[in-house]
């Protein structure tokens, strides 16, 4: 079975620019969480979605936003970026009722100029 | 609120020996226990995971993790390093029931000598 797949591996975009990172789970998952790891804050829970719905949500500024498709593949979007926003975005799938086992991927590497 | 505690940021072992990485966490009750590695550059594999029962688990990579309730700690360990396990280690907790919202550790970095 493939495992978690995310793209870009790496982008490069510029203060005020927006992004979108895809995510497709493991064939079968149906839930899709998304992480912000940076060497300072460490690992961050950004949100969860499951059948097309935002189950879960961290602590994060309205400029993150995410979703999911019937397909269950994800994107997630960050508005107006800032410096801050560099870091290693990761994507973990999960199986419907088991969602605290997850598995994840390579993650998207993004530096914000 | 739970929270999770790794003391040790790097820890420096020579290959063959064993090696014990810490961890501690607070939450009300008996979370889920996980430990994840990490290589440069890469996404996180899940090493072991603690649900209930049996409080020694093993996991992938000869490794293995004790829970022990009174003490809080959820330790991983290896009887014998190899220069391959040379990564950052996470230990992560969550509540059981209702919302899953992970805690992560700050991680420990493993340096292994030859």
């Amino acid at each position: 079975k493939a495992g978690v797949t995310q793209t870009p591996r790496y982008l490069i975009k510029t203060r005020g620019q927006q992004v979108t990172l895809s995510c497709s789970p493991i064939s079968g998952h149906r839930s899709v969480s998304w992480y912000q790891q940076t060497p300072g804050q460490g690992l961050q829970f950004l949100f969860e979605y499951f059948s097309e719905t935002q189950r879960n949500k961290g602590n994060f500024p309205g400029r993150f936003s995410g979703r999911q498709f019937s397909n269950s593949r994800s994107e997630m979007n960050v508005s107006t970026l800032e410096l801050g926003d560099s870091a290693l975005y990761l994507c973990a799938s999960g199986l419907a009722g088991h969602q605290e086992t997850q598995y994840f991927g390579p993650g998207t590497r993004l530096l914000v100029l | 609120a739970q929270s999770v505690t790794q003391p040790d940021i790097h820890i420096t072992v020579s290959e063959g020996a064993s090696l014990e990485l810490r961890c501690n966490y607070s939450y009300g009750a008996t979370p889920y226990l996980f430990w994840y590695v990490q290589s440069p550059g890469q996404g996180l594999q899940l090493l072991l995971k603690y649900f209930s029962g049996d409080t020694l688990v093993q996991g992938i990579k000869g490794f293995e993790a004790e829970f022990k309730r009174s003490q809080s700690s959820f330790n991983l360990r290896k009887p014998s390093v190899h220069w391959s396990d040379a990564a950052e280690y996470f230990c992560a907790v969550g509540a059981r029931g209702g919302s899953y919202i992970p805690t992560f550790g700050r991680g420990t970095s493993l340096i292994v000598h030859p």
